[in-house]
């Protein structure tokens, strides 16, 4: 099955910097990638995904760049702000009812 | 605005106790998902159901099962609970297709 390995598993970063969160996969038919986003005691949320058809995809302060041959994928958050602090999961999937999660990324936003 | 409502936040249970984790979802939504999340391991797939009566196993179904029998409504049930099975769960759901999972806030349970 699919394998997802998410690094680094703890971020800290300042306010105002950029925080990169990166993962690999291991099936290359996986042709979709979402990022959530889990905030405390809250259930994760959808912050963007991107399909194997594209490259890189931009929502205001976040980007996911894909890099299919080399079968990984980033998250970048620009201008990072203290509301972004949170914790951070890739997924993979191919086409089916099957999401595989990485371990999840700790983001503390320093003031 | 989406809801998919856990039916308890915190539990506390024994060994060998019947559990049931209950999900509702007001989306209409087919797709629905019951996954365990601990500590450096992320979001582990326990069950899915695509179907009213329909499921199917995702990676670690062992000690659980599942009831789906009105669409928005997706039960997990731990028969006979153990240590191991402490964790936080999270309900899902998802409309057709491959896209947006909407989860709940999450069950923690603690088997003692």
């Amino acid at each position: 099955g699919e394998n997802v390995e998410q690094h680094p598993s703890t971020l800290s970063v300042q306010e105002g910097d950029s925080a990169v969160i990166k993962c690999t996969y291991s099936d290359s038919a996986s042709n979709y990638f979402p990022w959530y986003k889990q905030e405390l005691g809250k259930g994760p949320q959808l912050i963007i995904d991107i399909r194997s058809n594209v490259g890189e995809k931009k929502d205001q302060r976040i980007a996911v760049t894909l890099n299919k041959t080399a079968k990984h994928f980033s998250l970048h958050i620009t201008e990072t702000q203290p509301e972004d602090s949170a914790v951070y999961f890739c997924a993979a999937s191919k086409n089916d009812y099957k999401l595989s999660f990485g371990a999840g990324t700790t983001v503390t936003v320093r003031a | 605005d989406v809801k998919v409502t856990q039916s308890s936040r915190y539990l506390v249970k024994r060994t060998g106790e019947k559990v049931f984790l209950e999900c509702v979802q007001d989306m209409d939504h087919e797709n629905m998902f019951w996954y365990r999340q601990d500590p450096g391991l992320g979001l582990r797939l326990i069950y899915f159901s695509y179907d009213v009566k329909m499921k199917e196993k995702g990676d670690i179904p062992e000690g659980y099962s599942v009831s789906r029998e009105k669409k928005e409504r997706f039960s997990l049930i731990l028969e006979s609970a153990s240590t191991n099975q402490t964790s936080m769960y999270l309900c899902a759901s998802r409309g057709p297709g491959v896209g947006e999972l909407f989860f709940g806030e999450g069950s923690r349970l603690t088997v003692l």
